[in-house]
């Protein structure tokens, strides 16, 4: 049990629709990291968020946006659904950024497009 | 940019088998490396870790070391047991930054 926890669990949209995922990051972590798990793949980092700012952004497009709040939850939006964006979105939490920190996942959020 | 490499899966033993997963890398700098473990339907967990070459990382009878001159971290166990199945990923993390970048993942199937 590692504290972090996402909702909703499981998701199913359309294509073109719009969703927002939930990260609540473990307690004491300042730092939230949001990552994208298709079928049978590792994870791909999406971005991460320091103190409520964008810190780092990997190769995914600008539909796929964040916040982080001051009491260090996270939210993941995606707009413009499609079929490709279906993949368990994982959530992690960390204590600062910069040099080696561990990273502590959700179960993460499975979100389905049709 | 960083890369990681894993070992093709998936991996199936019997119960009590040596285990070995091999992960290799490709970074500037000196990254941290990580293994972890997916369990069915679950998020990640952190397995082991090193910080630096030379490091051996241990937990629950799994244990890697960094390797530098091989750019290596590769998974063994000596006994593994049924509920050690799951999807092994390896994982590497820049000085710089924060980012995880992750292997393919390798899954075990361990039978009694």
């Amino acid at each position: 049990e590692t504290g972090v926890t996402q909702s909703p669990t499981h998701l199913i949209k359309t294509r073109g629709q719009q969703v927002t995922l939930r990260c609540s990051s473990q307690s004491g972590h300042n730092t939230v990291s949001w990552y994208q798990q298709a079928l049978g793949q590792g994870p791909q980092f999406i971005f991460q968020y320091y103190r409520e700012e964008e810190n780092g952004r990997g190769n995914f497009p600008p539909r796929f946006s964040g916040l982080q709040f001051p009491n260090y939850s996270s939210e993941l939006n995606v707009n413009a659904l499609e079929l490709d964006d279906s993949a368990l979105y994982l959530c992690a939490s960390s204590l600062a950024v910069g040099g080696p920190n561990i990273q502590y996942f959700g179960a993460g959020t499975r979100l389905s497009v049709l | 940019g960083n890369s990681v490499t894993q070992m093709e899966g998936p991996v199936t033993l019997s119960e009590e088998a040596f285990l070995t997963i091999n992960c290799t890398y490709t970074a500037t700098g000196y990254p941290s490396l990580f293994w972890y473990v997916q369990y069915p339907g679950e998020g990640l967990q952190l397995l082991l870790k090193a910080t630096k070459a030379d490091d051996k990382g241990s937990n629950k009878g799994f244990e890697a070391t960094y390797r530098k001159e091989t750019t290596s971290f590769h998974l063994e166990k000596g006994s593994v047991q049924v509920s050690d199945s799951a999807v092994y990923f390896c994982a590497l993390q820049e000085t710089s930054g924060s980012r995880l970048t992750f292997g393919e993942g390798t899954q075990l199937t361990v039978n009694p």
